[in-house]
C-alpha cells in the first residue's frame, strides 16, 4: 500500500537556520502530496501541497517540489523563525473510488522542529 | 475564517465503557473523515462519510466503532466499548465537493485516555 517516510527528528535549530525535512513516499497512481503543521495545542492545519510532478507547493516562507523520479516531497524554509516550532507532518492522498471525488490521507510520522532564538 | 471544531478537547473514561466524540465540520462540507494518532505514531485514517453513508473504512475501524451524522452540522464517532489501546487523539476533518483536489481542514482533536 501507499506509505510516506520522513524524517523523525526531533530537529533543533537556531533563528535564521536553513530548515529541511525531508519525506519520500510509495504510491501507486499520482498522489497529491501535503505538508501539515501541528501548533502546540492546536489542530493539523495545511501548510502547502503539490499536485503534481515538478509542482512546487509554497507558503509562509516553506517550499517543496514534488519529486516523481525521487519520490520526495521535502520541505525547506531559508531562515526559521522562534515562531515555526511545530510538528511537520508529510502526506499523500489515497483515492477513495467509492466516494466521487474523494481521497483519504497517509501521514508520516512527523517531525517535531524547536527553533531556539 | 471557517474551521472545523470538536469537543470535548479531552475525555478520560473507564474501559469497557461507551464513548462519543463530536465534531462540527465546516458547513458547506459535504465529506467527513475521522483519523487517529496513538502518542508517538502515525496519524491514521479511520473512516471516510459521504452522502450519509461510509465510503471507506480501515482496518482499525471494527465492529466497536460507529459514526453518524445525526443533524445538518454534528458528525460523530461512537466507540461502544472502550480498550486500552483506544487511547489516541483522535481528529475530524472535512473537505468541499468540488474535485479530488480539495483540502481536508481538520479540527484540533480530542485527546481519549482510556483507563
Amino acid at each position: 500500500g501507499n506509505s510516506v517516510t520522513q524524517m523523525e527528528g526531533p530537529v533543533t535549530l537556531s533563528e535564521e537556520a536553513f530548515l529541511t525535512i525531508n519525506c519520500t513516499y510509495t504510491a501507486t497512481g499520482y498522489p497529491s502530496l501535503f505538508w501539515y503543521v501541528q501548533y502546540p495545542g492546536e489542530g493539523l492545519q495545511l501548510l502547502l501541497k503539490a499536485t503534481k510532478a515538478d509542482d512546487k507547493g509554497s507558503n509562509k516562507g516553506f517550499e517543496a517540489t514534488y519529486r516523481k523520479e525521487t519520490t520526495s516531497f521535502h520541505l525547506e524554509k531559508g531562515s526559521v523563525q522562534v515562531s515555526d516550532s511545530a510538528v511537520y507532518f508529510c502526506a499523500l492522498s489515497d483515492p477513495i473510488h467509492s466516494g466521487g471525488s474523494n481521497y483519504k490521507l497517509t501521514f508520516g510520522k512527523g517531525t517535531l522542529l524547536t527553533v531556539n532564538p | 475564517e471557517p474551521e472545523v471544531t470538536q469537543t470535548p478537547s479531552h475525555q478520560v473514561t473507564q474501559m469497557g465503557q461507551e464513548v462519543i466524540l463530536r465534531c462540527v465540520p465546516i458547513s458547506n462540507h459535504l465529506y467527513f473523515y475521522w483519523y487517529r494518532q496513538i502518542l508517538g505514531q502515525k496519524v491514521e485514517f479511520l473512516v471516510s462519510f459521504y452522502n450519509n453513508e461510509i465510503s471507506e473504512k480501515s482496518e482499525i475501524f471494527d465492529d466497536q466503532f460507529s459514526v453518524e451524522r445525526p443533524d445538518g452540522s454534528n458528525f460523530t464517532l461512537k466507540i461502544r466499548s472502550t480498550k486500552l489501546e483506544d487511547s489516541a487523539m483522535y481528529f475530524c476533518a472535512s473537505k468541499n465537493l468540488k474535485n479530488n483536489q480539495e483540502t481536508q481542514y481538520f479540527g484540533p482533536g480530542t485527546r481519549l485516555l482510556v483507563l
